[in-house]
C-alpha cells in the first residue's frame, strides 16, 4: 500500500520563475492538503482540495494556486517566485469530512530553493 | 483563530528515561483534534498520536502517551524509555472542522536529543 508520494524531491529555481509540485495521496484518501515549512518553523497551511475544488485556504497570496485531478492527485503551483518561498513543501492526504477519519498522512516533501 | 504553543525549543533526555514535551493550544471550537508528529532530519512528518477533544481517556500508542488537560488547554507528549532513534523534531498540531478533518495548525516544534 503506497503512502503519500511527492515529486520532485528537490528543486532549485530562480526568482521570478514558476514552479509546479506534485502529490499523490495515500490509497483510499480523497483529500489533499498542502503546507509550507520554512527552516526552523512548523508547517503553515496553504490550502486543501477535495472533489477537485479548493475547500480551505490559509494566509497565502494568489501566487500560490493548486489543482486536484479526478484520481485525487494534486499540484501546487507557485508563480513569480520570491527568495522567501524557499522552504520544504509538504503534502498531506486524508479522508473527506464526514467519513469519520481524522488521520492525516504526510509525504516526504519537496525542498524548494529559490536563488 | 487556532494557536499552538510549544515553549521548549530544545530538550535533552538520557537514553531509557522518560521525557515530556509541552504543548498548549487555544481555540474557540468545541470540537477539535490534537496531534503529535515526529520529523526526523529527512523531513517526513510521522504521525505519533491523536486525541479528540471529547475523548475522556488519554491517548496512548506504544511508548507514546498524550497527557490531555482540557481545562488547561494542554496536550503534552510523554515518551517513555527513550531510544537514540527518538532524536528528532516534534510538532504538536490541532485540526479543526467536522471530524477534525480540516486544516492543521502547528506549533514551532521541539528538538529532542537523546543522549547515550
Amino acid at each position: 500500500d503506497a503512502g503519500v508520494t511527492q515529486s520532485p524531491t528537490h528543486l532549485i529555481k530562480t526568482r521570478g520563475q514558476q514552479v509546479t509540485l506534485r502529490c499523490s495521496p495515500k490509497s483510499g484518501h480523497d483529500t489533499v492538503s498542502w503546507y509550507q515549512q520554512a527552516l526552523g518553523q512548523g508547517p503553515q497551511f496553504i490550502f486543501q482540495y477535495y472533489e477537485e475544488e479548493e475547500r480551505q485556504r490559509g494566509n497565502f497570496p494568489d501566487r500560490f494556486s493548486g489543482h486536484q485531478f479526478p484520481n485525487y492527485s494534486s499540484e501546487l503551483n507557485v508563480n513569480a517566485l520570491l527568495l522567501g518561498d524557499s522552504a520544504l513543501y509538504l503534502c498531506a492526504s486524508s479522508s473527506a469530512p464526514g467519513q469519520g477519519s481524522h488521520e492525516q498522512y504526510f509525504g516526504p516533501g519537496t525542498r524548494l530553493t529559490v536563488t | 483563530a487556532q494557536k499552538i504553543t510549544q515553549t521548549q525549543p530544545g530538550m535533552f533526555v538520557q537514553e531509557k528515561e522518560a521525557v515530556t514535551l509541552d504543548c498548549t493550544y487555544d481555540t474557540s471550537d468545541q470540537s477539535y483534534g490534537l496531534f503529535w508528529y515526529k520529523q526526523p532530519s529527512s523531513g517526513e512528518m510521522i504521525f505519533l498520536i491523536y486525541q479528540g477533544s471529547y475523548d475522556e481517556q488519554n491517548a496512548t500508542e506504544g511508548r507514546y502517551s498524550l497527557n490531555f488537560q482540557k481545562a488547561r488547554k494542554s496536550a503534552n507528549l510523554v515518551i517513555s524509555a527513550s531510544q537514540l532513534g527518538d532524536s528528532a523534531m516534534y510538532f504538536c498540531a490541532m485540526r479543526e472542522g467536522p471530524d477534525n478533518a480540516g486544516k492543521s495548525t502547528f506549533g514551532d516544534g521541539t528538538t529532542l536529543t537523546v543522549k547515550p
